[in-house]
């Protein structure tokens, strides 16, 4: 079975740009998370998706926005990028509503200029 | 709120025993990860726990007290690939990572 797996793996934006991640789950897996990762601030949680319904979202400005689509695939949006929001982009998917053990993908490396 | 505290780094040698220890506070509890990531890695899932009690997986065990607000992790007969960062999270509200605790095991 296919991990989850994330595009681009590497991206560098300028700063007011916007940005576009995708991520596609372990086929099967209905809940889609995503989460910020920063050597300062650690991971955290920016949203959860299950069957196309943003379930839980963390305490991120409105520019950060995501949405499921029918397959299960989720996409996630930053607007008006700050220098701030470099930082490693993980998806993790999971077979249940509960988040029972998540499997991460491999990351989004997103570097703003 | 939530807030999850680990230690930031503990040292260990091969073969040995190691406890990793998270404490927390939370708005709600539907259970308590562990999470392995090494350097450059994503994490990958080691263990959850939802009950009070020890949950064994081979080498690695968590244990929880939600009255106590704690958990740990043990990793048994430690080996060199172990070196990692241990993370705890807790789902309550929401999902929340502690900071990470990085493990170094010594030949």
């Amino acid at each position: 079975k296919a991990g989850v797996t994330q595009t681009p793996r590497y991206l560098i934006k300028t700063r007011g740009q916007q940005v576009t991640l995708s991520c596609s789950p372990i086929s099967g897996h209905r809940s889609v998370s995503w989460y910020q990762q920063t050597p300062g601030q650690g991971l955290q949680f920016l949203f959860e998706y299950f069957s196309e319904t943003q379930r839980n979202k963390g305490n991120f400005p409105g520019r950060f926005s995501g949405r499921q689509f029918s397959n299960s695939r989720s996409e996630m949006n930053v607007s008006t990028l700050e220098l701030g929001d470099s930082a490693l982009y993980l998806c993790a998917s999971s077979a249940t509503s509960d988040l029972h053990e998540q499997y991460f993908g491999p990351g989004t490396r997103l570097t703003v200029t | 709120g939530q807030n999850i505290d680990q230690p930031t780094e503990m040292t260990a040698t091969e073969g040995a025993i190691v406890q990793i220890n998270c404490t927390y506070q939370t708005s709600g509890f539907n259970g308590l990860f562990w999470y392995q990531q090494h350097a450059g890695e994503a994490p990958t899932f080691l263990s959850y726990n939802v009950l009070d009690g020890l949950e064994e997986k081979g080498r690695f065990s968590s244990f929880l007290s939600r009255s106590k607000g704690y958990s740990y992790l043990l990793l048994k007969e430690l080996q060199m690939k172990d070196s990692a960062s241990y993370l705890c999270a807790v789902y309550g509200q929401n999902f929340v990572f502690g900071p990470g605790t990085r493990l170094s095991v010594l030949p």
